[in-house]
């Protein structure tokens, strides 16, 4: 079946930076624009950008642009977000979704990794 | 501060028909169509509304999407003790750059 699993919880100090994994498994990777969704302690969704599998285009959110980077490595259906100059505030969960095209909905989610910012 | 505006919290007791705003503005609900997220405690959120009015398959036909001018509705009928979750809205947003923005959630308690 169709699933997004993400890799485990991290524990980051303040100025430093973190990568998160998002597998895909049970359909054509390069077929599906990957998002990655954010959400803190208690808060509501914030989107933080899209990358396309195919090409390995990306657009992110203006609040991220500069620090945020989407990869993807197609020979293991993996995508990935690096978040730098990491501070306090960014300790939340991490979602990756997928959608079948840039503006359709998000239609699969994996289950998420915590992302702790703590000296 | 959320894009979309959403009620903080709704309520209702099982059997009953219970609905959650969704409000924004031209640039994204005005313009663009409307998805809703539940989200369950302690879970990732699922897709549960998509384009305004359609279910994704599985999803019961007690959750039901509409959209007016700049915004949405969703209700649930029937309501049960396991719809007790959050819902978001979420639309895509023309303005700047454009990005997907969210309402801020809607806590549905099931009394």
């Amino acid at each position: 079946q169709v699933q997004l699993v993400q890799s485990g919880a991290e524990v980051k100090k303040p100025g430093a930076s973190v990568k998160v994994s998002c597998k895909a498994s049970g359909y054509t990777f390069t077929s599906y624009y990957m998002h990655w969704v954010r959400q803190a302690p208690g808060q509501g969704l914030e989107w933080m950008g899209i990358i396309n599998p195919s090409g390995g285009s990306t657009s992110y959110a203006q609040k991220f642009q500069g620090r945020v980077t989407m990869t993807r490595d197609t020979s293991t259906s993996t995508v990935y977000m690096e978040l730098s100059s990491l501070r306090s505030e960014d300790t939340a969960v991490y979602y990756c979704a997928d959608s079948l095209g840039e503006f359709d909905a998000f239609d699969i989610w994996g289950q998420g990794t915590m992302v702790t910012v703590s000296s | 501060q959320s894009v979309l505006t959403q009620p903080p919290s709704a309520s209702g007791t099982p059997g009953q028909r219970v609905t959650i705003s969704c409000s924004g503005s031209s640039s994204n609900i005005g313009s663009n169509t409307v998805n809703w997220y539940q989200q369950l405690p302690g879970t990732a959120p699922k897709l549960l509304i998509y384009s305004n009015n359609q279910r994704p398959s599985g999803v019961p036909d007690r959750f039901s999407g509409s959209k007016s001018g700049t915004s949405a509705s969703l209700a649930i009928s029937g309501l049960q003790s396991e719809d007790e979750a959050d819902y978001y809205c979420a639309a895509w947003d023309d303005s700047l750059n454009g990005s997907w923005v969210f309402g801020g959630g809607t806590k549905l308690t099931v009394l």
